[in-house]
């Protein structure tokens, strides 16, 4: 039952430039979406959020895009950074129920 | 604020025994929440607790149970451990949508 799905395990990307981490769903009752930064031996750590209400949602250098009719939404990092290097998941909630995706593992090199 | 703290931080089990994770919220947080995250897998929702009662549940068997204490605090449990249940647990902690997520527990069944 994968109904937030991130199709790219990983993604490397040079310093300064952008990174585009995408992510779909099936579930059209999600109203909420959410991206989560994960380093090793750390917990995953809120980044950014979007409402269903709306399609772009904007913080510094990390702006997440929503699709809704597509069911598609993606996260934007301008510049990447090496400190950006982490696994990136993509979540969506409805009420209480919250999924996430399996995860994209973001390199950035200097 | 220590933010989302769980013990113990490893554990090694051998199967058919029985283990118990513990989990503090964020200060002022109600609500806790319990993920299984695989290796190479995004967490998996487990059951969410508020108000000392389990509010939502997702695709677990009923060996793995849970409890809430009246300052917040939770516990998983999981009995009679398959080798499958090797996994990072993660415990979050919220008000809203946003969760807070401790470091986890990394679970490892022999």
């Amino acid at each position: 039952d994968q109904q937030v799905k991130q199709n790219s395990p990983s993604l490397s990307v040079q310093e300064g430039r952008i990174s585009i981490l995408n992510c779909d769903y099936t579930n059209s009752m999600f109203d909420y979406f959410l991206w989560y930064k994960k380093y090793p031996a750390e917990g995953p750590t809120f980044l950014i959020s979007i409402s269903s209400i709306k399609d772009k949602n904007e913080d510094g250098r990390f702006t997440v895009f929503l699709n809704k009719s597509a069911k598609h939404l993606s996260l934007h990092i301008v510049p990447s950074q090496p400190g950006d290097s982490a696994v990136y998941f993509c979540a969506a909630s409805f009420r209480d129920d919250m999924r996430f995706g399996a995860g994209t593992r973001l390199t950035v090199k200097p | 604020d220590a933010g989302v703290t769980q013990s113990p931080t490893h554990l090694i089990k051998t199967r058919g025994q029985q283990v118990t994770l513990r989990c503090s919220p964020k200060s002022g947080h109600d609500t806790v929440s319990w993920y299984q995250q695989a290796l190479g897998q995004g967490p998996q929702f487990i059951f969410q607790y508020y108000e000392e009662e389990e509010r939502q549940r997702g695709n677990f068997p009923d060996r793995f149970s849970g409890h809430q204490f009246p300052n917040y605090s939770s516990e998983l449990n999981v009995n009679a451990l398959l080798l499958g249940d090797s996994a990072l647990y993660l415990c979050a902690s919220s008000l809203a949508y946003e969760q807070f997520f401790g470091p986890g527990t990394r679970l490892t069944v022999l």
